[in-house]
């Protein structure tokens, strides 16, 4: 079973730039989450899909984050403009309903100059 | 606000000796805990869940054990080898939102 694809695996942007990370799900999962995870720390949940409907969004900095999953399958996330602080890797996740695992993407690992 | 946590940043094991690792958390509401494994470069993997109704669930090699009294779970890893070096998350979940801890950093000792 294909797992969580995530592109690209590295970025290097200077700040003030904008940025865009792609998911694609496991085929069938209709949970998607993306999650930030900062070096040393834990993820820390930033959106979460049911399909291409907005479940959870309270943690999104929607003042320059976005994301969208317009045929509920593929997520883009988006930063504009990137600051500094932004520098970490973003991880995207997805889960089949009715069941308790999420599987995890190997991440975007983004760095802000 | 309500976190969960991991008690200590990191932890030395001798091969073949047993491995526990420790979680507090403080939102009794939480319906099931989980733990993930994260290896350098990679995503958290999941390793076992645990329901909120339970308070010791095994798996291969793996223990988690939960104590709903002090708001605290445990994994234990039995007879740990080189491949289980790695960053040890638990998590929690409310509503399919899943809120993670700091991580503990587990290095195997040859």
């Amino acid at each position: 079973e294909a797992g969580v694809a995530q592109s690209p695996r590295y970025k290097i942007i200077e700040k003030r730039q904008s940025v865009a990370f792609w998911c694609n799900p496991i085929s069938g999962h209709a949970t998607l989450y993306w999650y930030q995870q900062i070096l040393g720390q834990g993820p820390k949940l930033l959106i979460q899909f049911q399909n291409n409907g907005v479940v959870d969004d309270s943690q999104l900095p929607k003042d320059r984050f976005s994301a969208e999953r317009l045929k509920g399958v593929d997520s883009t996330l988006k930063i504009q403009p990137a600051k500094l602080e932004d520098s970490a890797v973003y991880l995207c996740a997805s889960r089949l309903q009715g069941f308790t695992e999420a599987f995890f993407g190997q991440g975007t690992r983004l760095t802000v100059v | 606000g309500e976190s969960v946590g991991l008690h200590l940043p990191t932890l030395s094991v001798q091969e073949g000796d047993n491995s526990i690792i420790n979680c507090a958390y403080s939102n009794s509401a939480s319906d099931y805990f989980i733990w993930y494994k994260q290896e350098s470069g990679k995503g958290p993997q999941f390793i076992i869940d645990i329901r909120s109704n339970m308070d010791k669930r095994q798996g291969q090699r793996v223990t988690v054990l939960l104590n709903k009294t002090v708001k605290h779970l445990s994994l234990q890893i039995a007879a740990t080898q080189p491949g289980d070096s790695a960053v040890y998350f638990c998590a929690e979940n409310n509503d399919y939102k899943l809120s993670f801890g700091a991580g503990t950093t587990v290095t195997v000792r040859a």
